[in-house]
């Protein structure tokens, strides 16, 4: 089935160690995206990348940073994550920036 | 600001009854809206979506409909089954080429049987 595909489900990290998570499609999908879902909220768009194009929001610190090696893989990097960055990551995917979004199981981070 | 609300945090429903999930908007540039189930520990699952050259989609047993003069959006689901019990989110992107989604803080619909 075609998916997308997020790992690992379950991160511990220590406050300041660099993290990275893990996010694939077999959907061939133009779009990607990173959201952020803390706790009773709504998610909320980090970046995405519209095939190699990058698309940062305005409100996303400069600790979250993304790379897209190729059509099928995007990694969340946290550089030094802090205790407000505990939360479940969600990755998504869309055929184009019009269509709708098929979401991954999510990644949630716990910070230490 | 928040430009997407779902005022109920969670609604109780009786199986085979229905299930009115409401959504609200305050950006007029907002013309294309969707509604998402997640299930604990999953991802936000697509379940149906309006254009606002629409006031009605329909899909099975989930109906959307869309007042555009009100900023208001709900989803129906009838009859109600106990397997519908998630989060449901409404989402909404301007009509740009960049497909931005502003997501609502979600309802939990809860179906008893």
């Amino acid at each position: 089935d075609a998916m997308v595909i997020q790992n690992p489900r379950y991160q511990v990290t220590q406050f300041g160690k660099p993290v990275t998570l893990s996010c694939s499609q077999t959907l061939n999908h133009n779009v990607m995206y990173w959201y952020q879902q803390k706790s009773s909220q709504a998610p909320k768009l980090l970046f995405h990348y519209y095939d190699k194009d990058f698309n940062n929001e305005a409100d996303t610190p400069d600790n979250f940073q993304s790379r897209r090696p190729n059509t099928s893989f995007c990694f969340l990097d946290i550089r030094s994550p802090g205790l407000g960055d505990a939360a479940m990551y969600l990755c998504a995917t869309s055929r184009e920036l019009q269509a709708a979004q098929y979401f991954g199981p999510g990644t949630r981070l716990t910070v230490t | 600001d928040q430009q997407v609300k779902q005022n109920s945090p969670s609604l109780s429903v009786q199986e085979g009854r229905i299930s009115i999930l409401n959504c609200d908007y305050t950006n007029s540039m907002f013309d294309y809206f969707l509604w998402y189930k997640k299930y604990p520990a999953e991802g936000p699952t697509f379940l149906i979506s309006i254009s606002s050259i629409k006031d009605k989609n329909e899909d099975g047993r989930f109906t959307v409909f869309l007042n555009k003069s009100a900023k208001h959006l709900s989803l129906h689901i009838v009859p109600s089954q106990p397997g519908d019990s998630a989060v449901y989110f409404c989402a909404a992107r301007p009509g740009t080429s960049y497909g931005k989604l502003t997501f609502g803080q979600g309802t939990i619909l809860t179906v008893h049987p």
